[in-house]
Protein backbone atom coordinates (compact mmCIF):
# COMPACT_ATOMS: atom_id res chain seq x y z
CA UNK A 1 0.00 0.00 0.00
CA UNK A 2 0.71 3.67 -1.12
CA UNK A 3 1.71 5.62 2.59
CA UNK A 4 3.10 8.93 3.13
CA UNK A 5 6.01 10.62 5.43
CA UNK A 6 5.89 13.86 7.08
CA UNK A 7 7.74 15.59 9.84
CA UNK A 8 5.86 15.30 13.42
CA UNK A 9 6.42 19.03 13.92
CA UNK A 10 7.26 22.32 12.78
CA UNK A 11 6.75 25.63 14.09
CA UNK A 12 5.95 29.03 12.64
CA UNK A 13 5.66 32.78 13.22
CA UNK A 14 2.22 34.26 13.06
CA UNK A 15 1.66 36.01 9.76
CA UNK A 16 4.29 33.72 8.07
CA UNK A 17 3.90 31.66 5.32
CA UNK A 18 4.41 27.61 6.04
CA UNK A 19 5.40 24.97 4.00
CA UNK A 20 4.29 21.53 5.31
CA UNK A 21 6.21 18.43 3.23
CA UNK A 22 5.09 15.53 2.51
CA UNK A 23 6.54 12.54 0.87
CA UNK A 24 5.03 9.39 -1.09
CA UNK A 25 6.88 8.14 -3.12
CA UNK A 26 5.01 4.86 -3.82
CA UNK A 27 2.10 6.77 -4.83
CA UNK A 28 0.01 5.22 -7.66
CA UNK A 29 -1.38 7.14 -10.54
CA UNK A 30 -4.95 7.16 -9.30
CA UNK A 31 -3.92 8.15 -6.16
CA UNK A 32 -5.60 11.28 -5.23
CA UNK A 33 -3.66 13.93 -2.71
CA UNK A 34 -5.70 14.91 0.42
CA UNK A 35 -4.45 17.32 3.38
CA UNK A 36 -6.80 17.45 6.06
CA UNK A 37 -6.37 19.00 9.46
CA UNK A 38 -7.16 18.36 13.37
CA UNK A 39 -7.67 21.16 15.74
CA UNK A 40 -7.49 20.04 19.72
CA UNK A 41 -10.37 18.15 20.55
CA UNK A 42 -12.47 18.26 17.06
CA UNK A 43 -12.55 15.40 14.25
CA UNK A 44 -10.54 16.42 11.21
CA UNK A 45 -11.50 18.82 8.80
CA UNK A 46 -10.80 18.97 4.95
CA UNK A 47 -8.37 21.58 3.21
CA UNK A 48 -7.58 20.80 -0.19
CA UNK A 49 -6.58 17.85 -2.65
CA UNK A 50 -5.30 17.59 -6.21
CA UNK A 51 -3.98 15.05 -8.09
CA UNK A 52 -1.44 16.29 -10.28
CA UNK A 53 -1.64 20.48 -10.82
CA UNK A 54 -1.10 22.72 -8.38
CA UNK A 55 -4.25 23.47 -6.52
CA UNK A 56 -5.47 27.06 -4.49
CA UNK A 57 -8.43 27.55 -2.26
CA UNK A 58 -9.50 30.04 0.39
CA UNK A 59 -7.71 27.76 2.93
CA UNK A 60 -4.13 26.90 0.96
CA UNK A 61 -2.00 25.84 -1.57
CA UNK A 62 -1.18 22.63 -2.89
CA UNK A 63 1.75 22.14 -4.66
CA UNK A 64 2.73 18.64 -6.27
CA UNK A 65 5.88 18.04 -7.28
CA UNK A 66 5.85 16.88 -11.45
CA UNK A 67 6.69 13.18 -10.44
CA UNK A 68 3.96 13.14 -7.91
CA UNK A 69 6.34 11.61 -5.25
CA UNK A 70 5.55 14.67 -2.94
CA UNK A 71 3.64 17.59 -1.89
CA UNK A 72 4.19 20.83 -0.20
CA UNK A 73 0.94 22.38 1.63
CA UNK A 74 0.99 26.36 1.63
CA UNK A 75 -0.46 28.04 3.95
CA UNK A 76 0.14 31.96 2.96
CA UNK A 77 0.24 33.42 6.20
CA UNK A 78 -0.40 31.13 9.52
CA UNK A 79 -3.04 32.37 12.23
CA UNK A 80 -2.65 30.93 15.60
CA UNK A 81 -5.80 29.58 14.71
CA UNK A 82 -4.19 26.86 12.44
CA UNK A 83 -2.17 25.69 15.09
CA UNK A 84 -3.41 21.82 14.75
CA UNK A 85 -2.11 18.58 13.72
CA UNK A 86 -2.02 18.55 9.62
CA UNK A 87 -2.38 14.90 7.95
CA UNK A 88 -1.36 14.26 3.90
CA UNK A 89 -3.19 11.15 2.61
CA UNK A 90 -3.43 9.30 -0.28
CA UNK A 91 -7.30 8.90 -0.19
CA UNK A 92 -7.44 5.52 -2.40
CA UNK A 93 -5.36 4.12 0.95
CA UNK A 94 -7.39 5.89 3.72
CA UNK A 95 -4.39 5.85 6.08
CA UNK A 96 -4.01 8.47 7.83
CA UNK A 97 -0.24 8.75 9.70
CA UNK A 98 0.72 10.35 12.46
CA UNK A 99 1.03 13.96 10.74
CA UNK A 100 2.77 17.07 11.18
CA UNK A 101 1.79 19.26 14.57
CA UNK A 102 2.08 22.74 13.60
CA UNK A 103 2.49 25.61 16.38
CA UNK A 104 2.11 28.72 15.36
CA UNK A 105 3.73 31.39 17.43
CA UNK A 106 2.65 35.18 17.73
CA UNK B 1 -27.71 20.80 7.93
CA UNK B 2 -25.52 19.06 11.14
CA UNK B 3 -23.43 17.57 8.84
CA UNK B 4 -22.00 14.04 10.63
CA UNK B 5 -23.28 13.92 14.00
CA UNK B 6 -22.35 11.12 16.41
CA UNK B 7 -23.97 9.81 19.60
CA UNK B 8 -22.76 9.56 22.16
CA UNK B 9 -20.14 11.85 22.81
CA UNK B 10 -18.54 10.04 25.58
CA UNK B 11 -19.02 6.72 27.11
CA UNK B 12 -17.78 4.29 29.67
CA UNK B 13 -18.16 1.05 29.65
CA UNK B 14 -16.87 -2.07 31.76
CA UNK B 15 -15.00 -5.19 29.93
CA UNK B 16 -17.23 -7.36 28.56
CA UNK B 17 -20.02 -5.13 27.87
CA UNK B 18 -20.89 -4.29 24.68
CA UNK B 19 -22.13 -1.43 22.94
CA UNK B 20 -23.57 0.89 19.54
CA UNK B 21 -22.11 4.02 18.37
CA UNK B 22 -24.42 5.72 16.78
CA UNK B 23 -23.54 7.91 13.34
CA UNK B 24 -25.84 9.93 11.15
CA UNK B 25 -24.89 12.22 8.21
CA UNK B 26 -27.47 14.64 6.60
CA UNK B 27 -25.59 15.51 3.46
CA UNK B 28 -27.08 12.79 0.79
CA UNK B 29 -23.71 11.29 0.66
CA UNK B 30 -22.95 7.44 -0.29
CA UNK B 31 -20.28 6.44 1.45
CA UNK B 32 -19.10 6.75 5.55
CA UNK B 33 -16.87 5.74 7.29
CA UNK B 34 -15.90 4.69 10.87
CA UNK B 35 -12.40 5.62 12.21
CA UNK B 36 -10.50 5.21 15.38
CA UNK B 37 -7.74 7.67 17.13
CA UNK B 38 -4.96 6.31 20.09
CA UNK B 39 -3.82 9.29 22.13
CA UNK B 40 -0.98 11.03 20.00
CA UNK B 41 -1.56 8.82 17.10
CA UNK B 42 -3.31 9.67 13.32
CA UNK B 43 -6.87 7.34 12.97
CA UNK B 44 -7.18 3.76 11.43
CA UNK B 45 -10.10 2.44 9.46
CA UNK B 46 -11.97 0.36 10.68
CA UNK B 47 -14.52 0.04 8.77
CA UNK B 48 -16.32 1.50 5.62
CA UNK B 49 -19.42 1.91 3.57
CA UNK B 50 -18.70 2.78 0.08
CA UNK B 51 -22.50 2.89 -0.37
CA UNK B 52 -25.82 1.95 0.98
CA UNK B 53 -25.95 -1.90 1.48
CA UNK B 54 -22.35 -2.37 1.50
CA UNK B 55 -19.71 -2.65 3.91
CA UNK B 56 -16.25 -3.42 4.06
CA UNK B 57 -13.07 -3.77 6.24
CA UNK B 58 -10.30 -1.55 6.84
CA UNK B 59 -6.95 -1.73 8.56
CA UNK B 60 -8.24 -2.47 11.86
CA UNK B 61 -11.78 -4.47 12.03
CA UNK B 62 -11.03 -7.09 14.67
CA UNK B 63 -13.88 -6.32 17.43
CA UNK B 64 -16.24 -4.51 15.60
CA UNK B 65 -19.19 -4.64 13.55
CA UNK B 66 -20.96 -2.51 11.29
CA UNK B 67 -24.41 -1.92 9.85
CA UNK B 68 -25.17 0.49 7.19
CA UNK B 69 -29.07 0.83 8.57
CA UNK B 70 -29.54 3.23 5.08
CA UNK B 71 -28.22 6.06 2.96
CA UNK B 72 -28.15 8.53 6.33
CA UNK B 73 -26.79 6.15 9.09
CA UNK B 74 -23.88 4.06 9.90
CA UNK B 75 -23.40 2.08 13.55
CA UNK B 76 -20.56 0.80 14.78
CA UNK B 77 -21.19 -2.35 17.52
CA UNK B 78 -18.56 -3.33 19.69
CA UNK B 79 -20.13 -6.86 20.98
CA UNK B 80 -17.47 -7.47 24.09
CA UNK B 81 -15.32 -4.17 24.72
CA UNK B 82 -11.64 -4.41 25.72
CA UNK B 83 -9.41 -2.00 27.59
CA UNK B 84 -7.69 -2.29 24.44
CA UNK B 85 -10.46 -0.14 22.66
CA UNK B 86 -10.21 2.71 24.53
CA UNK B 87 -10.29 5.43 21.47
CA UNK B 88 -11.80 8.31 19.96
CA UNK B 89 -13.96 6.80 17.31
CA UNK B 90 -14.89 9.29 14.59
CA UNK B 91 -17.69 8.81 12.13
CA UNK B 92 -16.86 10.27 8.16
CA UNK B 93 -18.90 10.68 5.19
CA UNK B 94 -18.02 11.40 1.60
CA UNK B 95 -20.14 11.92 -1.50
CA UNK B 96 -18.32 8.75 -3.07
CA UNK B 97 -16.29 6.15 -2.43
CA UNK B 98 -13.52 7.21 -5.13
CA UNK B 99 -10.31 8.93 -4.12
CA UNK B 100 -11.66 12.24 -5.63
CA UNK B 101 -14.31 13.24 -2.51
CA UNK B 102 -13.88 14.90 0.28
CA UNK B 103 -14.59 13.50 3.88
CA UNK B 104 -16.73 14.87 6.44
CA UNK B 105 -15.76 14.32 9.83
CA UNK B 106 -18.19 14.10 13.22
CA UNK B 107 -17.01 15.25 16.25
CA UNK B 108 -15.64 11.98 18.06
CA UNK B 109 -17.34 9.52 20.67
CA UNK B 110 -14.56 9.32 23.63
CA UNK B 111 -14.66 5.74 24.99
CA UNK B 112 -13.03 4.16 28.08
CA UNK B 113 -12.81 0.83 28.41
CA UNK B 114 -12.11 0.18 32.29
Amino acid sequence: DAKTTQPNSMESNEEEPVHLPCNHSTISGTDYIHWYRQLPSQGPEYVIHGLTSNVNNRMASLAIAEDRKSSTLILHRATLRDAAVYYCILRGDMRFGAGTRLTVKP
Amino acid sequence: NAGVTQTPKFQVLKTGQSMTLQCAQDMNHNSMYWYRQDPGMGLRLIYYSASEGTTDKGEVPNGYNVSRLNKREFSLRLESAAPSQTSVYFCASSEGPSGYYEQYFGPGTRLTVT
